[in-house]
């Protein structure tokens, strides 16, 4: 059965600290890995990635793909408290796309 | 603002009511999602229109009902629920299913702002 597994389930760092979010992968004929944020109820998007290795970034946010170990990462750096949220994976194959349970970022001053 | 418009905000009621959760969407999409979002649980996908046609049922409950009379309304009609129906209900909309295209397309979600359900 597909699944996608996501790490940590959260986190709490301060004002200007780096953060890494995980994402893992099992999904039958892989196409894409999207990154949303859900800072109240409506998923945003962030990234969508079909590549491995190639980075996209956007600001101080980044994600990369690596689809020989299945998995992708999230970078932030210098973390702002607007950064609080749940960032939410999804993979897309075959007819569906299924989603992590999230990991809640909180950015404390 | 994302495009994607959900009424109510907010609904709490009992489990011998009826009532509906709408959703529509200004961006010219042509497919339509209902997703549901426990506590602590990924999103759920329950239902997905493609052209106002349903294409996908994922094995949920017939006390939910979706209609989607065109490819910019989606309503989710809701009768007899239980307790552990309460959650947050999210519609979405993308560009399209890639009708004909033998699935290999990527879909990019737009979602709404939720509905946040209580079943007394």
């Amino acid at each position: 059965e597909d699944k996608v597994v996501q790490s940590p389930l959260s986190l709490v760092v301060h004002e200007g600290d780096t953060v890494t979010l995980n994402c893992s992968y099992e999904v039958t004929n892989f196409r894409s890995l999207l990154w949303y944020k859900q800072e109240k109820k409506a998923p945003t998007f962030l990234f969508m990635l079909t590549s491995s290795g190639i980075e996209k970034k956007s600001g101080r946010l980044s994600s990369i793909l690596d689809k020989k170990e299945l998995f992708s990462i999230l970078n932030i750096t210098a973390t702002q408290t607007g950064d609080s949220a749940v960032y939410l994976c999804a993979s897309q194959g075959g007819k569906s796309m299924r989603f992590g349970a999230g990991t809640r970022l909180t950015v404390k001053p | 603002e994302t495009g994607v418009t959900q009424t109510p905000r907010h609904l709490v009621m009992g489990m011998t009511n009826k009532k509906s959760l709408k959703c529509e969407q200004h961006l010219g999409h042509n497919a339509m999602y209902w997703y549901k979002q426990s506590a602590k649980k990924p999103l759920e996908l329950m239902f997905v229109y493609n052209f106002k046609e349903q294409t996908e049922n994922n094995s949920v409950p017939s006390r939910f009902s979706p209609e989607c009379p065109n490819s910019s309304h989606l309503f989710l009609h809701l009768h007899t629920l239980q307790p552990e129906d309460s959650a947050l209900y999210l519609c979405a909309s993308s560009q399209d299913r890639g009708v004909g295209t033998g699935g290999g397309w990527n879909e990019k979600l737009f979602f709404g702002s939720g509905t946040q359900l209580s079943v007394l």
